[in-house]
């Protein structure tokens, strides 16, 4: 069966510091790739995703990602961390063709301490 | 704005009842989706639907029950057969996929159910 893994369940770390935070998949074929972000108190909002091309993708507020398929893998980047940027993250995952809802991973709580 | 409206934002149930959370989209969206998301375990899917009249069980369907008589709405009944039902309910909806591959789902801001 497909599943989303995340390895780190509570990360705690200082401004400025760097992050990254790992996603695995188990899917064969063609895959869709997601990072959400539910900040406290907020709907789920859609950070960045991947569908084809260029594996190091772009998302907002300065958050990025690489694709490596070699290693089933869809990692989560910040060169420096704020404050704001406290929240619990999603990795998501889901196959190209057929079924479409999401398989999610059970999530990283991020704490930011200034 | 378009988005997603879940009603109520936050429901209890006695022992033995049927709830029914309301979700409802403006995005004009063919699919539409139920999650559950429990502490330490992400989101679960409950039901999805691709388009009006039809219906799919997610991973976690048993105690649930859906309809979707509208596009723009697809409530989800918690039954008394659902022996653990107190969670965080999400609902989702993305643009179908015909030419629509490409879609993120979005979410709305979520019923929290807890029983008496």
């Amino acid at each position: 069966a497909q599943s989303v893994s995340q390895h780190n369940h509570h990360v705690i770390l200082s401004e400025a510091a760097s992050l990254e935070l790992g996603c695995n998949y188990s899917y064969g074929g063609t895959v869709n790739l997601f990072w959400y972000v539910q900040y406290p108190g907020q709907h789920l909002q859609l950070l960045l995703k991947y569908f084809s091309g260029d594996p190091l993708v772009k998302g907002i507020k300065g958050f990025e990602a690489e694709f490596i398929k070699s290693k089933f893998s869809f990692n989560l980047r910040k060169p420096s961390v704020q404050w704001s940027d406290t929240a619990e993250y999603f990795c998501a995952a889901r196959r190209d063709t057929g079924r479409r809802a999401l398989t999610f991973g059970s999530g990283t709580r991020l704490q930011v301490q200034p | 704005d378009g988005g997603i409206t879940q009603s109520p934002k936050y429901l209890f149930r006695k022992e033995g009842q049927n709830v029914t959370l309301s979700c409802e989209q403006n995005l004009n969206h063919d699919a539409m989706y139920w999650y559950r998301q429990d502490p330490g375990q992400g989101l679960r899917l409950i039901y999805y639907s691709q388009i009006v009249n039809d219906f799919q069980k997610g991973d976690i369907a048993e105690g649930y029950s859906v309809s979707r008589e509208k596009k723009e709405s697809f409530p989800l009944t918690v039954t008394s057969a659902q022996k653990n039902p107190t969670a965080f309910y999400l609902c989702a909806s993305s643009a179908s996929l015909e030419g629509s591959s490409n879609q993120p789902q979005h979410f709305g801001d979520g019923t929290r159910l807890s029983i008496l």
